[in-house]
């Protein structure tokens, strides 16, 4: 079993629409959690961390339900620019970063 | 924008050459780390190192060597090329703190025929 396992992609959806990725992480020992964002045969960039409250950034929510090791990113109102692949990151105690091998969205118009 | 750089972009080699894959950084991070990654895959961290002088192999077993001999440039070497190596490369950078924010290079595509 991957330690960190998001939603098969890809998630191709029409502007405007609401979508929802989740990812489950085996560690329960897991200290912090983070979303990336990885264009097409571009390098990953730190989209928001998620922390226990939940948070928000724009159009963008993150969620962690710690109890069932899960994280969740939703996207309102997407855009064409939210086209990327998500990659869930979870950080372990000492520092070390485990990436899922993240969910494709495609926004189409 | 990061200011880590990564040199070739894109290398095609013959199996059996020598390589080294250049990073750079002018953030002043202690923190350096190589990633793998293949398509539709995900990042796997086959070297780090948290200073000079102080280098470490990842989860990924990897046949390079990396060397850190200044804090700004973290080289990756691979003695005798092989088709097995061809991949993305990722160079990135993090501060001392452990934020879990890293800084990526745009990445070093190597095809080995």
């Amino acid at each position: 079993r991957k330690e960190v396992e998001q939603d098969p992609g890809p998630f191709n959806v029409p502007e405007g629409a609401t979508v929802a990725f989740n990812c489950t992480y085996s560690n329960s020992a897991s200290q912090s959690f983070f979303w990336y964002r990885q264009d097409c045969r571009k390098e990953p960039k730190l989209l928001m961390s998620v922390y226990s409250s939940g948070n928000e950034d724009g159009r963008f929510t993150a969620q962690l339900n710690r109890a069932s090791q899960y994280i969740s990113l939703l996207i309102r109102d997407s855009k064409l620019s939210d086209s990327a692949t998500y990659l869930c990151v979870v950080k372990y105690q000492g520092g070390k970063l485990i990436f899922g091998q993240g969910t494709e969205l495609s926004v189409k118009p | 924008e990061a200011d880590i750089y990564q040199t070739p972009r894109y290398l095609v080699i013959g199996t059996g050459k020598k390589i080294t894959l250049e990073c750079s950084q002018t953030m002043g991070h202690d923190k350096m780390y190589w990633y793998q990654q293949d398509p539709g895959m995900e990042l796997h961290l086959i070297h780090y190192s948290y200073g000079v002088n102080s280098t470490e192999k990842g989860d990924l077993s990897s046949e390079s060597t990396v060397s850190r001999i200044r804090t700004e440039h973290f080289p990756l070497t691979l003695e005798s090329a092989r088709p097995s190596h061809t991949s993305q490369y990722l160079c990135a950078s993090s501060e001392a703190q452990n934020t879990g924010e890293l800084f990526f290079g745009e990445g070093s595509r190597l095809t080995v025929l």
